[in-house]
């Protein structure tokens, strides 16, 4: 079993959808979670870290679920700019990715 | 804004070479660490660092070597270049406590021939 495993996608959505990423994590240690954006042959980008009470930012909201060991991503309202790979990571002495949930937002 | 500078963007060597991948980090970051990423699999770690003159292997350190003798600096060494080390090499950095994400280079991808 994969320490964090995404759905590979690729999701495709209409402008203004709301789209939903899951991720699952192995390691019930694991203490800091996050939600990193790349872009076609670009580097990963922090997006947003994740708390355990959940967080918001914008358009963008992340749960965890430590019983579940379970980490979501919703974005709402979505634009053309959000299409990129969403990487899931979690970090215990190291980080783990994710091999990342691709989208892509159409017209 | 942390920046995190990596030697090449391109790089196209042989069979057999060894080669040096270098990158910098400008924030006074203890860790640094190296990634390759194949498409499917994700980021792997090579290996890390979180002190100068100090190294560890990550998951897939085979063929690689490191070497960090400034804080700054974290180089990748392929000792022998294969083919099977086509790749994009990514580095990144982070404070030393645990809860802080990583920041990444612009990345180099290596082909070998």
């Amino acid at each position: 079993r994969k320490e964090v495993e995404q759905d590979p996608g690729p999701f495709n959505v209409p402008e203004g959808a709301t789209v939903a990423f899951n991720c699952t994590y192995s390691n019930s240690a694991s203490q800091s979670f996050f939600w990193y954006r790349q872009d076609c042959r670009k580097e990963p980008k922090l997006l947003m870290s994740v708390y355990s009470s959940g967080n918001e930012d914008g358009r963008f909201t992340a749960q965890l679920n430590r019983a579940s060991q379970y980490i979501s991503l919703l974005i709402r309202d979505s634009k053309l700019s959000d299409s990129a790979t969403y990487l899931c990571v979690v970090r215990l002495n190291d980080m783990r990715f994710g091999a990342g949930t691709r989208l892509t937002v159409k017209p | 804004d942390v920046k995190v500078t990596q030697s090449s963007r391109y790089l196209v060597k042989r069979t057999g070479e060894k080669v040096f991948l270098e990158c910098v980090q400008d924030m006074d970051h203890e860790n640094m660490f190296w990634y390759r990423q194949d498409p499917g699999l994700g980021l792997r770690l090579i290996y890390f660092s979180y002190d100068v003159k100090m190294k560890e292997k990550g998951d897939i350190p085979e063929g690689y070597s490191v070497s960090r003798e400034k804080k700054e600096r974290f180089s990748l060494i392929l000792e022998s270049a294969s083919t099977n080390q086509t790749s994009m090499y990514l580095c990144a950095s982070s404070p030393y406590q645990g809860n802080q994400p990583q920041h990444f280079g612009d990345g180099t991808r290596l082909s070998i021939l």
